[in-house]
């Protein structure tokens, strides 16, 4: 089975703090995502990337940036954290575009 | 026009009812066509995926993508309360579009 994980299922943090969140796949997929969701609005694409070192802008990149530096590994980093970014974040990695194994999610607040 | 539309329901049925969940689209592009089930506060599962037209079946849940309506479906036979979720459907060519989801409450 693909396992997706993500290094917080809860992170709470301040207005302006710099925020990481991880995700890590073991399934050896070329095609890694991070999404968020909220209410009204379902899944929105912040980034993704096809490869290694390799990224590209999805619908809302504002505010945020990613790192892959390693395969099995994507990070999404917000800069300074606002009030605007609290959400569910949803890491996501695909071989294709059949199927896409998502990770549990973390319930970021910004405070 | 959004690329897939979903109603966001609440739907509500007794336990055993038979289940439908649909979507349209509006891209004719779109290859692949998947379900997932999302529990409250956990990620996305995958239920199931079609490639074109037709049906697919696993269990009690069946897929049905109707391209020249540009519309798909997803059953639920018998459904239990288990399958209290929102469910949300996805389609894909060079990158992936959802639907906004449904919530479907199974009352016992």
């Amino acid at each position: 089975d693909v396992k997706v994980t993500q290094s917080s299922r809860y992170l709470v943090k301040r207005t302006g703090e710099k925020v990481f969140l991880e995700c890590v796949q073991d399934m050896d997929h070329e095609n890694m995502f991070w999404y968020r969701q909220d209410p009204g609005l379902g899944l929105r694409l912040i980034y993704f990337s096809y490869d290694v070192k390799m990224k590209e802008k999805g619908d809302i990149p504002e505010g945020y940036s990613v790192s892959r530096e390693k395969k099995e590994r994507f990070s999404l980093i917000l800069e300074s954290a606002s009030t605007n970014q609290t959400s569910m974040y949803l890491c996501a990695s695909t071989l294709g575009y059949n199927e896409q194994f998502f990770g549990p999610g973390t319930r970021l607040t910004v405070l | 026009q959004k690329e897939v539309e979903q109603d966001p329901g609440p739907l509500s049925v007794p336990e055993g009812a038979i289940v439908s969940l649909n979507c349209t689209y509006s891209n004719s592009a779109f290859q692949y066509f998947m379900w997932y089930r999302q529990y409250s506060r956990k990620g996305p599962e995958l239920l199931m995926y079609t490639y074109s037209s037709g049906n697919k079946e696993d269990g009690r849940f069946t897929a049905q993508v109707d391209k020249s309506s540009k519309y798909i479906s997803l059953f639920i036979r018998d459904s239990q309360p288990s399958d209290s979720a929102t469910y949300l459907c996805a389609m894909s060519r060079n990158q992936f579009y959802f639907g906004t989801g449904t919530s479907l409450t199974v009352i016992p």
